[in-house]
């Protein structure tokens, strides 16, 4: 099956920096990407669908200038949190769909497990 | 997005069939079901999807009645492997494909 890779896996920063996550599909083209958010024993939040090329679309409260995403390629897709603060500490997981016409299928990376101190 | 509503969690003790169920009242008629299982710690993985009637694959069948407002998803013989939490969540594969997950069903498969 397809597979979807990220990068890191966990990082811990300290408050007030940025950082970047990478989301790559290994083995098709990916026309879109989406970017989630899970906090501890919640389910997962969808926080914007990229597309490659163009500019992403952001859900309803989530702030565009905070989480930067640049999907640069049909295999790459970043998303940069900005000016970390403890309470973006979560667990940050992308999905990429490989598009086109039919049930497209999801396909999930193993996630970033990022602490903010 | 559509909305699913699922059980919060279920037991089921190892080797016997475990069906979950979900209800998605508002679904469109150009929404797909897809179930996802997901780990603790890791990304959601693929289980199965369907539009009606019944799917079956390697792991799993899912069930749809008619009125698609509601689908099952049957493990057989589940194994305590099988402990994770599963979503259900529908979605349009020929819009933007944005999914809405829900609160998820929390399996524990018991020895």
């Amino acid at each position: 099956g397809a597979v979807v890779s990220q990068h890191p896996s966990w990082v811990i920063c300290k408050s007030g920096t940025s950082v970047k996550i990478e989301c790559r599909s290994l083995d098709f083209q990916a026309t879109t990407m989406f970017w989630y958010r899970q906090f501890p024993k919640q389910s997962l939040m969808l926080m914007a669908t990229s597309n490659e090329g163009s500019k992403a679309t952001y859900e309803q409260g989530v702030e565009k200038d905070k989480f930067l995403i640049n999907h640069a390629s049909l295999t790459l897709s970043t998303l940069t949190v900005t000016s970390a603060h403890p309470e973006d500490s979560s667990f940050y997981i992308c999905s990429a769909i490989t598009g086109g016409q039919g049930a497209n299928e999801q396909f999930f990376g193993p996630g970033t497990r990022l602490t903010v101190l | 997005l559509a909305k699913t509503t699922q059980p919060i969690s279920m037991d089921s003790y190892e080797g016997q069939e475990v069906n979950i169920t979900c209800s998605h009242n508002n679904i469109a008629t150009n929404d797909y079901i897809t179930w996802y299982q997901q780990f603790p710690s890791q990304g959601p993985r693929f289980i199965i999807q369907g539009y009606k009637t019944k799917v079956t694959n390697e792991v799993a069948s899912l069930f749809i009645p008619a009125d698609r407002k509601s689908s099952t998803l049957s493990l057989p013989r589940v194994s305590l492997s099988d402990t994770a939490v599963y979503y259900c969540l529908v979605g349009d594969s020929h819009g933007n494909n944005r999914l809405a997950f829900g609160k998820g069903n929390q399996v524990v498969v018991i020895p």
